[in-house]
């Protein structure tokens, strides 16, 4: 089966600046996640997704960062504005089916540089 | 809140010598303990669970509660084995079931 896509793979924006990173997970798959991975540290859960509803967003930053995932398919993840403590890898997973007992499969990620 | 803490973030062993991960743990209830790999320029992937038992490519790792530790090990390494490695935990129960990522430990496998 095709894995979880995501895009673009990198991006390169100026602080202060608008950013969107695309996720598709894999098909029948009712769960996303957005995890932010700052070098030299392991990712950090941003959002949770149930189908399009949300389940976690309590370390989102709620004050520029934005997702949404409006027919439980694919999703979006928004940065506005960038700062420079942003530049990471978004990466984005997906499980089968309830969060709980599924194995998370995870995209290639979206290196991000904030200048 | 639950913390995962990986001491080593470089480690080098020469093929064929055995190879142990340390990951120690910070939590109040009962953990589900997983180890993740990224081998390079491949995506994050599922190594093993705590809950499964298994062995996965010649690795293992034991739950420790008392020392709250879970170390991952494999008795002789192989030069394939050289990845990123992760260490995670999630809650057992409660509303709050995220999984939480150690910093990872870079493991070399020498010729």
């Amino acid at each position: 089966e095709a894995g979880v896509a995501q895009s673009p793979r990198y991006k390169i924006i100026e602080k202060r600046q608008s950013v969107a990173f695309w996720c598709n997970p894999i098909s029948g798959h009712a769960t996303l996640y957005w995890y932010q991975q700052i070098l030299g540290q392991g990712p950090k859960l941003l959002i949770q997704f149930q189908n399009n509803g949300v389940v976690d967003d309590s370390q989102l930053p709620k004050d520029r960062f934005s997702a949404e995932r409006l027919k439980g398919v694919d999703s979006t993840l928004k940065i506005q504005p960038a700062k420079l403590e942003d530049s990471a890898v978004y990466l984005c997973a997906s499980t089968l089916g309830r969060i709980d007992y599924n194995e998370q499969f995870f995209g290639p990620g979206t290196r991000l540089t904030v200048l | 809140a639950q913390r995962v803490t990986q001491p080593e973030k470089l480690l080098s062993v020469f093929k064929g010598a055995p190879v142990e991960l340390k990951c120690n743990y910070s939590y109040s209830g009962s953990p589900e303990l997983f180890w993740y790999v990224q081998y390079s320029r491949q995506r994050l992937q599922l190594l093993l669970r705590h809950i499964s038992r298994e062995s996965i490519k010649g690795f293992t790792a034991d739950l420790n509660k008392g020392e709250t530790s879970f170390h991952l090990k494999k008795p002789f390494a192989q030069e394939e084995d050289s990845a990123m490695y992760y260490c995670a935990l999630r809650p057992l129960s409660g509303s709050a079931r995220q999984l939480t990522f150690g910093s990872g430990t870079q493991l070399t496998v020498l010729p």
